[in-house]
Order: C-alpha cells, then structure tokens, then sequence
C-alpha cells in the first residue's frame, strides 16, 4: 500500500483567510484525486490530477500535482464557511484507491 | 438518480451477532468497494470487487465477508460482531476498475456494545 500523508491533521480559520493543504507519499502516482466530505455524508469527487506540474482550478480552490508526481496542494483563496468539511487526498494503488487521512477545515463566520 | 444507496444508515449490535450492511448502486458500475472510516484512521479499504462473480480484500479484511453476484449488489456481511469494528461503513462504485472517481453511499454507522 502506498501511503498519503496529509497536513496539517486540522485547520481552524475564519471566513475571507486562504489555506493551503498538503497530501504527500514517498511513491509515484499516476494520477492524485481529491474529495471533500461533508458530515454525514460520503465523499464527493472534487478534482483528478494527472500530468506533474498540473495545475487545476475550481472557482477559489486551487489543485497542484507536484513535478514528480508524489506530492500534491489544496490551496483555497478566502474561506468561506460553506468550505468546512473533510479534505481527503486518494491515489490509485493496485486495484484500489488509498486515502490519506484527511484534513479537517472549519471556517468561521 | 439513486447513485450509491446503503441501508441501513444506522446500526446497533451486540457483540457476536451477525448482519448484513447493504449497498446497491444503479449506474452499471463493475468496481465496487467497501470502506471504513475511524477518527484518525481515514479510509481503509476492507473488501472490493472489479465485477460480478470477482471479490478480493483490501487491507482490513477480517471479520468481514463480501459477494458480488450481481453488477448492481454487494453487500457487506460481519460475521460475529465485534465493538473494534464499530466504524462508518461506505460503499462505492467506479465505473470500472482504473477509473479513479469513486461515487459513494452516505454510509452506515454501526455500533458494536
């Protein structure tokens, strides 16, 4: 199993702040997904990487695969409290996806 | 437009009893797969299936049981329950193995006392 390590483990801020979310691995990944979960709910695909370098947007939340494709960013341009909920990374490994543990963004008003 | 539906959403167990969680999806997807989540463990895959007849484990197998007879169904079946697998259990279906979005239930949270 290849690991995905993210930080930081939780992220409290207050609305209009930026943030930036790590998800890193010692392996090479041919492409890095990142999910958001909401409380109660199972995750909801938000953005799939695949060429290193890439860099995608998706109105204020801005996904970065790194240049050698181990590494990948989640930065979000003022915060909104509509933003809260768990930040998942996933990388295909073998026949499976593997998640990192995710990063718990709580954005006050 | 049902996606991924699980039942039941909620669960309480006494240790030793047997139960089945449900999951069915309605998007003709062949991967599916069985996850759960524990604060600070993320998502540890328990058990998968690339297609109907074809179930494999993933990395917490025990205690768990899968079968696929159907494109559509696969449940999850805990054997004789135990209070370490109280968790939030999801499903999810990929189109097909390879493709890396997953579409997932809304999970079943399950109590083992």
């Amino acid at each position: 199993t290849q690991l995905l390590e993210q930080s930081p483990q939780f992220l409290s801020i207050q609305e209009g702040e930026n943030l930036t979310v790590y998800c890193n691995s010692s392996s090479v990944f041919s492409s890095l997904q990142w999910y958001r979960q909401e409380p109660g709910e199972g995750p909801v695909l938000l953005v799939t990487v695949v060429t290193g370098g890439e860099v995608k947007k998706l109105k204020r939340l801005t996904f970065q695969f790194g240049d050698a494709r181990k590494d990948s960013s989640l930065h979000i341009t003022a915060a909104q409290p509509g933003d809260t909920g768990l930040y998942l990374c996933a990388g295909l490994s073998g026949y499976a996806l593997n998640f990192g543990k995710g990063t718990s963004l709580l954005v006050t008003p | 437009n049902a996606g991924v539906t699980q039942t039941p959403k909620f669960q309480v167990l006494k240790t030793g009893q047997s139960m089945t969680l449900q999951c069915a999806q309605d998007m003709n997807h062949e991967y599916m797969s069985w996850y759960r989540q524990d604060p600070g463990m993320g998502l540890r895959l328990i058990h998968y299936s690339v297609g109907a007849g074809i179930t494999d484990q993933g990395e917490v197998p025990n205690g768990y049981n899968v079968s696929r007879s159907t494109t559509e169904d696969f449940p999850l079946r805990l054997l004789s329950a135990a209070p370490s697998q109280t968790s939030v259990y999801f499903c999810a279906s990929n189109r097909n193995f390879g493709d890396t979005e997953a579409f997932f239930g809304q999970g079943t949270r399950l109590t083992v006392v």
